[in-house]
């Protein structure tokens, strides 16, 4: 268990729809990452939080935002979907070293029909 | 962008044989690190390296940073059953106050019984 939980497991939607995929890091980590991982393309990083505050952005689709919130959690939020957004969305949290390794949580399973 | 090269894609061995598989990248990474992902979770750190030329082992894995700074090394010896999996390299890309992380884009084991 990595100690990052990531909440739903599973979603199944529509094309157009909005979703919320919501991540908890390990106790103490400061920094989350999100990441996509499709069949074609590997594991994608989209965006950082530290603290709050964005830290940095990847290959993030303008229909996707992130934020974290006072208590650390994170939500990435994907709206206006689309066939090709169906992904596994990965959150990773990290300690505070330059050098602390990402610790993933087990992923949200995203289909859109 | 920075960009990791594994090989092989995949492989089929023996139950009881050592596996030896790779990473190289047109740039220069400070920290390697090796992660696998069994299906339907998220991947989990084995190895981290920090050094040009470091050898680390974890149990049955001993993983290397190339002298180079551009390649790095894992095997694992005696395979069993519980091996299967994809074995990603990665690497953090440039950029100060971040630790996004490059991957490569795997390499899928199969063991045979």
């Amino acid at each position: 268990d990595s100690g990052v939980t990531q909440t739903p497991k599973h979603l199944i939607t529509a094309t157009g729809q909005r979703v919320t995929l919501r991540c908890s890091p390990r106790s103490g980590d400061l920094s989350v990452y999100w990441y996509q991982q499709s069949l074609d393309q590997g594991l994608q990083f989209l965006i950082q939080y530290y603290n709050g505050e964005e830290r940095a952005k990847g290959n993030i689709l303008e229909r996707f935002s992130a934020q974290q919130f006072p208590d650390l959690h994170s939500e990435l939020n994907l709206s206006s979907l689309e066939l090709g957004d169906s992904a596994l969305y990965f959150c990773a949290s990290s300690g505070q070293g330059g050098n602390s390794p990402l610790h993933f949580g087990n992923g949200t399973r995203l289909t859109v029909t | 962008g920075q960009q990791l090269n594994q090989s092989p894609q995949s492989m089929f061995i023996q139950e009881g044989e050592d596996v030896s598989m790779n990473c190289t990248s047109s740039s220069i990474f400070n920290t390697w690190l090796w992660y696998k992902q069994d299906p339907g979770e998220g991947p989990v750190l084995l190895i981290a390296l920090y050094k040009a030329g470091e050898l680390t082992s974890n149990g049955r894995l001993t993983a290397q940073f190339g002298i180079t700074r551009k390649d790095s090394f894992l095997n694992i010896s005696a395979s069993i059953p519980s091996d299967v999996g994809i074995y990603f390299c990665a690497g953090p890309s440039s950029g100060a106050g971040s630790y996004q992380l490059t991957f490569g884009k795997g390499t899928k084991l199969s063991v045979i019984p």
